[in-house]
């Protein structure tokens, strides 16, 4: 496994259009993250997930984004209607949450290279 | 509310030493992460402190206040490849996992 993986890598769609994103965690990590980041700012959280379960959603996301981990595996990011707005970088990241006998619990995110969306 | 503040822009020389600094409030503490993320490509991770003070990592360091809710990032023997934007992260909770990012700080570093 080489890494976590997203598909496609860049989006381009007009306003009103679906799209759905991919991303492959490594394969032995259990939680899998969703973030969004616009030129000039940092990551931008968005939902997480822990195995199948999504545990967690920004108050900041809006309806018409939803996303599924049906296996514990792969994910999916979907953008009903997308707007202008919507136009950023979508990386997705994963972690584990095993522990190491004596040693903090790290737990890094290691991220995907992203899906540059741009919303015309 | 969660706050995560660092510089903008800081340029350095190569070959010099730079440190890049973070403050935070945010509403619970389980670790700060810093990223170093190139132009078009993903953060990748640095450092990571949860007690107070020094971590070190070959040419790069990462310190800790939990008191005064500060962090710095310090870069050594600083080469062209430095040269990107490194992302101050907070873990608020251990159970959650989710990252709150700053801004990042673009750092320039110049021959």
């Amino acid at each position: 496994d080489t890494g976590v993986s997203q598909d496609p890598r860049h989006k381009i769609t007009k306003r009103g259009q679906n799209v759905t994103f991919r991303c492959d965690p490594i394969s032995e990590h259990n939680r899998l993250y969703w973030y969004r980041q616009t030129l000039g700012q940092g990551p931008e959280f968005l939902t997480y997930f822990q195995n199948e379960a999504q545990l967690e959603k920004s108050r900041l996301l809006s309806d018409r984004f939803s996303a599924e981990r049906p296996k514990g595996s792969f994910s999916t990011l979907e953008i009903q209607r997308t707007e202008q707005g919507d136009s950023a970088m979508y990386l997705c990241a994963s972690s584990s949450t095993s522990a190491v006998p004596g040693l903090a619990l790290v737990n890094e995110q290691f991220f995907g290279p992203g899906t540059r969306l741009t919303v015309l | 509310g969660q706050n995560i503040d660092q510089p903008t822009e800081m340029t350095a020389t190569e070959g010099a030493i730079v440190q890049i600094n973070c403050t935070y409030q945010t509403s619970g503490f389980n670790g700060l992460f810093w990223y170093q993320q190139h132009a078009g490509e993903a953060p990748t991770f640095l450092s990571y402190n949860v007690l107070d003070g020094l971590e070190e990592k070959g040419r790069f360091s990462s310190f800790l206040s939990r008191s005064k809710g500060y962090s710095y990032l310090l870069l050594k023997e600083l080469q062209m490849k430095d040269s990107a934007s490194y992302l101050c992260a907070v873990r608020p909770s251990s159970n959650t996992g989710k990252l709150i990012f700053g801004q990042g700080t673009t750092l320039q570093v110049k021959p």
